[in-house]
């Protein structure tokens, strides 16, 4: 079935640090790229998106691109902040079917 | 964007009691809701897909009996824990599916802010 993996964490960068948090996934069909954010005690955010090759979704400073050669959506910002620490979960959508997501990442950015 | 919400937030409730935990779409109507579980530092599970009107879909492994799910309108879906042991503490979020305005035929998910149950 449909799957996606990305790097599990812990994460920890400093203020300012650059952030790449990877992202792969297997799927029968052509879906849908998503990252979620979770900030502590809260339900998901929809952080960003891409829906065909090559698209790159991008918000708040982040941005992924959706690679279909290499099955990869990876997610990058530049000059990461306090503010940014939460669970960021990748996920895909096949039209008509449900949400696979991966398994969470937890960033923490310290001052 | 379109904006989901649960109530309650979180809820402590007594071992062998019935919890009922309400998701609510509040500017628009979603035919489909989803209900997810999340325990600690992991990642969502799917239990069921609510329709209105229709009996939910369970996934593999989830007890329909003990899980129930009711969608009797376009904006209201719920999930009652019944007979709730400390083993159902945990996260619930639940989503609604929105037709995009412009977009007919796109669905897009948004996610409620999730009900934390603690079973005692």
């Amino acid at each position: 079935g449909d799957s996606v993996t990305q790097m599990e964490g812990p994460v920890t960068l400093s203020e300012e640090a650059f952030l790449t948090i990877n992202c792969t996934y297997t799927a029968t069909g052509y879906p849908s790229l998503f990252w979620y954010v979770q900030y502590p005690g809260e339900g998901l955010q929809l952080l960003l998106k891409a829906t065909k090759a090559d698209d790159k979704g991008s918000n708040k400073g982040f941005e992924a691109t959706y690679r279909k050669e290499t099955t990869s959506f990876h997610l990058e910002k530049g000059s990461v902040q306090v503010s940014d620490s939460a669970v960021y979960f990748c996920a895909l959508r096949v039209y008509g079917q449900n949400f696979v997501f991966g398994p969470g990442t937890r960033l923490s950015v310290l001052p | 964007g379109a904006v989901v919400s649960q109530h309650p937030s979180w809820v402590i409730c007594k071992s062998g009691t019935s919890v009922k935990i309400e998701c609510r779409s509040l500017d628009f109507q979603a035919t489909t809701m989803f209900w997810y579980r999340q325990f600690p530092k992991q990642s969502l599970m799917l239990m069921a897909t609510s329709n209105e009107g229709s009996k939910a879909t369970y996934e593999q492994g989830v007890e329909k009996d003990k899980f129930l799910i009711n969608h009797a309108s376009l904006t209201l879906s719920t999930l009652t824990v019944t007979s709730a042991h400390p083993e159902d503490s945990s996260f619930y979020i639940c989503s609604a599916l929105a037709r995009l305005a412009g977009a007919p035929g796109y669905n897009e998910q948004f996610f409620g802010p999730g009900t934390r149950l603690t079973v005692l």
